[in-house]
């Protein structure tokens, strides 16, 4: 079946810090990929996606490459601001008409003045 | 344009009892989609409805149940409450033919 892998947290970065935060899946087929971001006490808000190998998401400074090399959408920020402390999530769909969201198990980050 | 709603936001009930949480698409999405979110398991699918009818379902037991109506809101039943079931339900919904699920902010379910 389908699984994503996300990296361990928690992560704690100091403000202006690059970021990035692992991910990797097993799937059959071609998925599409996402970042989901949860701020404290609110739901899931989509970040960012990607349908196909080589794209690239982007959304509010943070990006994600579709690698299907290495079956992996790696979340990136060049710099970080407190106001992105959230908990992040990597999920996919798989491409065999199932609208079953997979996700990790989520990544806690805080960011640090 | 509203975002997807969920009623009620905090609910306290006690084993043996049941529950229905109910959740409001945005408009023109017909598809709802159902999470559960503990600290144990993370998010786990629950169940997907598209035009009134369950498309998909996951790995939870009969006492979990769901319905869709025709104007696309719907609801989930949890029935025979047990401790476990303490958690943070999610709905989702998204346009037909779209993968973009957007989520409302939750409704909390503690089970005493």
């Amino acid at each position: 079946g389908n699984s994503v892998t996300q990296m361990e947290g928690p992560v704690t970065l100091s403000e202006e810090a690059f970021l990035t935060i692992n991910c990797t899946y097993t799937a059959t087929g071609y998925p599409s990929l996402f970042w989901y971001v949860q701020y404290p006490g609110e739901g899931l808000q989509l970040l960012l996606k990607a349908t196909k190998a080589d794209d690239k998401g982007s959304n509010k400074g943070f990006e994600a490459t579709y690698r299907k090399e290495t079956t992996s959408f790696h979340l990136e920020k060049g710099s970080v601001q407190v106001s992105d402390s959230a908990v992040y999530f990597c999920a996919l769909i798989s491409n065999f008409g199932n609208e079953k969201l997979t996700f990790g198990t989520g990544t806690r980050l805080t960011i640090i003045p | 344009k509203a975002g997807v709603t969920q009623t009620p936001r905090y609910l306290i009930k006690t084993r043996g009892q049941q529950v229905t949480l109910s959740c409001s698409p945005i408009s023109g999405h017909r598809s709802v989609s159902w999470y559960q979110q503990t600290p144990g398991q993370g998010l786990q699918f629950l169940f997907e409805y598209f035009s009134e009818t369950q498309r998909n379902k996951g790995n939870f037991p009969g006492r979990f149940s769901g319905r869709q109506f025709s104007n696309s809101r719907s609801e989930m039943n949890v029935s025979t409450l047990e401790l476990g079931d303490s958690a943070l339900y999610l709905c989702a919904s998204s346009f037909s033919g779209d993968r973009d699920q957007y989520f409302g902010p939750g409704t909390r379910l503690l089970v005493l």
